[in-house]
């Protein structure tokens, strides 16, 4: 079953604009929310993370709203660069608890394109 | 300072062939993770390592196998691969609660 579900496919946006991917999750278990950046030809590279207990963080142009009610968080990537297209992934942990490994779980992957 | 390096980067294999894919990382990261990555699934993962000797089943372990026999290096075997095993692989590594660390994958076709 898919235990997070990532939103859209693809996206198109133009330089300046802002970009934005939802996410949403079932298993209440989860507990830090990773969002990954792949390039073409690279491995996914850890982007911007979050906990449950915060419903935003920024890092500069990258921002991670989260709604623990809804089971829903997003990125927003503002003032969209040609630089920034490329894969995008978000994930849900659920930690160890105890057990001696934190499964993480990913979404499906959005292919970002952002034209100059 | 490489961080994870896999080999090789790319392969093509014939149906019922086998091979091993190496990750070796350099990071003196506890837990070692292989994943397959396929179009509109997003990163699965195969088998894990939580330490040196010991390993443990993912979501779709089935056709594959691994080996732990150092600290540093994390072997995935195809021992009769298979078309449905085209797929990029990806390794990770990291600490116990710590966000994974990911080579930059082997491109694995199977004719």
């Amino acid at each position: 079953q898919q235990q997070v579900k990532q939103s859209p496919q693809s996206l198109i946006v133009q330089k300046g604009g802002i970009s934005i991917i939802n996410c949403a999750y079932e298993n209440t278990a989860f507990d830090y929310f990773p969002w990954y950046q792949q390039f073409p030809g690279k491995g996914p590279a850890l982007l911007i993370a979050i906990r449950p207990d915060v419903s935003e963080k920024k890092e500069g142009r990258f921002t991670i709203s989260f709604n623990k009610s809804a089971k829903q968080f997003s990125l927003h990537i503002m003032d969209s660069q040609p630089g920034d297209s490329a894969t995008y992934f978000c994930a849900a942990w659920e930690g160890t608890g105890g057990t001696s490994y934190g499964k993480l779980t990913f979404g499906q992957g959005t292919i970002l394109t952002v034209h100059p | 300072n490489a961080g994870v390096t896999q080999t090789p980067k790319f392969r093509v294999l014939k149906t019922g062939q086998s091979m091993t894919l190496l990750c070796a990382q350099d990071m003196n990261h506890e837990y070692m993770y292989w994943y397959r990555q396929d179009p509109g699934m997003g990163l699965r993962l195969i088998h894990y390592s939580v330490g040196e000797g010991t390993t443990a089943k993912g979501e779709v372990p089935d056709g594959y196998n691994v080996s732990r026999l150092k600290k540093q290096n994390f072997l995935l075997g195809l021992e009769s691969a298979a078309p449905s095993q085209t797929s990029v692989y990806f390794c990770a590594s990291s600490k116990r609660d710590q966000p994974q660390h990911f080579g930059d994958g082997t491109r694995l076709s199977i004719l």
